[in-house]
């Protein structure tokens, strides 16, 4: 079974500092990796996500994330971090089951504050 | 147009209530999906459903009941509503040839 592990539980930056959120997973195939992002009171909006190809994948709002095989890592990444950046961050990753069936396992998630 | 709408957003209700929660996707996806975000922020698939059939059905009380009329609708029922049935309920969807799950809004449900 798969798994991922968000080892922040909460990460605090200062506007304009650069960010990187970590996620590991496990998983005995190719996995797909996603990163959604969950303002308060909000619904889970898609960042980005890798199936396969480059390993470095742009998503919206400026961030990145890189996928490292050798690390089974997906950490995501902003190179300056705007106020309006607060909120979770859940790490997921996506299995197949049947069909068009995707189960996705998501990590505990991150809280990030960003100061002023 | 929001494309996977849940109603409603809020729910408070007394303990042994039966509710609802509805669902729907206009993207014209084939499988919709059930997740529960608990008070510890969570997430865990309950349910899917492709093409109006259960491909996913998780260790989730039998109170829980999921109803898909049509492949863009996916309602949950929930019977003798307990205080640890208090949550967050997202709805999602996906496509056949992709592998990106879009989810709804959220349903802020409070069990007192």
């Amino acid at each position: 079974a798969q798994s991922v592990t968000q080892p922040d539980i909460h990460i605090t930056v200062s506007e304009g500092a650069s960010l990187e959120l970590r996620c590991n997973y496990s998983y005995g195939a190719t996995p797909y990796l996603f990163w959604y992002v969950q303002s308060p009171g909000q619904g889970l909006q898609l960042l980005l996500k890798y199936f396969s190809g480059d390993t470095l994948v742009q998503g919206i709002k400026g961030f990145e994330a890189e996928f490292k095989r050798s690390q089974s890592s997906f950490n995501l990444r902003k190179p300056s971090v705007h106020w309006s950046d607060a909120a979770e961050y859940f790490c997921a990753v996506g299995a197949s089951i049947s069909g068009s069936a995707r189960q996705l396992t998501f990590g505990s998630g991150t809280q990030l504050t960003v100061l002023p | 147009d929001t494309a996977v709408s849940q109603t409603p957003k809020y729910l408070v209700t007394q303990m042994g209530n039966d509710k609802s929660i509805k669902c729907e996707q206009n993207l014209g996806h084939d499988t919709m999906y059930w997740y529960k975000q608990d008070s510890k922020k969570f997430l865990k698939i309950m349910f899917s459903y492709n093409n109006k059939e259960l491909i996913i059905n998780e260790t989730v009380p039998n109170r829980f009941s999921p109803k898909s009329p049509d492949k863009a609708h996916l309602n949950l029922h929930i019977n003798s509503l307990e205080l640890g049935d208090s949550a967050v309920y997202f709805c999602a969807s996906s496509q056949v040839a992709g592998n990106t799950i879009y989810f709804g809004e959220g349903s802020w449900l409070t069990v007192v």
